[in-house]
């Protein structure tokens, strides 16, 4: 089975403190994803990458950057966090070809709280 | 523009009975589609995907969904509901020039009735 992590289930922050939010699966897959959950609102992507050292920008990049040095791992960064990143934060990967490319594996998520 | 539209922000059924959940797409393209189920507390997990073919798929925990083309819809379906399927089901749409990427709907809340 596709394992996707995420290193915190929890987390609070406060203001203005340097975020990082990591990721690790297990599957040798090229594409990652980050997305945050709100409700009502669905999943929004934020940043994906389909290589190491590749990035784009998804729906709501503001405020974020990711950085992708190693395939297994997709960190999510959040300069300065504020009151309206709090949030769950899910991170998914997918394999690179064909269908495959389009079935994404969802970690646990992380609730992040920012006060 | 694409999008995803589930109608139903909530839905409540009493445990043994039926239960659709209904998702309408906005896609240019040949759409792929897929359902995942969300339990409190987790991340995603795939219930079931469409790409092509009969369009009757099959998934796990005894779900189904039908793709009808002419109502751009994707619902799911179950026959006989289980105390275990309260959680947040999302629907989502992908395809061959989406750069990988899916587009969820908002999501349907799912209580069950004992």
């Amino acid at each position: 089975d596709v394992k996707v992590t995420q290193s915190s289930r929890y987390l609070v922050k406060r203001t203005g403190e340097k975020v990082f939010l990591e990721c690790v699966q297990d599957m040798d897959h090229e594409n990652m994803f980050w997305y945050r959950q709100d409700p009502g609102l669905g999943l929004r992507l934020i940043y994906f990458s389909y290589d190491v050292k590749m990035k784009e920008k998804g729906d709501i990049p503001e405020g974020y950057s990711v950085s992708r040095e190693k395939k297994e791992r997709f960190s999510l960064i959040l300069e300065s966090a504020s009151t309206n990143q709090t949030s769950m934060y899910l991170c998914a990967s997918s394999s690179g070809t064909g269908y495959s490319k389009n079935i994404q594996y969802f970690g646990a998520g992380t609730r992040l709280s920012v006060l | 523009a694409q999008s995803v539209t589930q109608p139903d922000i909530h839905i409540t059924v009493s445990e043994g009975a039926s239960l659709e959940l209904r998702c309408n797409y906005s896609y240019g393209a040949t759409p792929y589609l897929f359902w995942y189920v969300q339990s409190p507390g987790q991340g995603l997990q795939l219930l079931l995907k469409y790409f092509s073919g009969d369009t009757l798929v099959q998934g796990i925990k005894g779900f189904e969904a039908e793709f009808k083309r002419s109502q751009s819809s994707f619902n799911l379906r179950k026959p006989s509901v289980h105390w275990s399927d309260a959680a947040e089901y999302f629907c989502a749409v992908g395809g061959m020039d989406s750069s990988y990427k899916l587009i969820f709907g908002s999501g349907t809340r799912l209580l069950v009735r004992p």
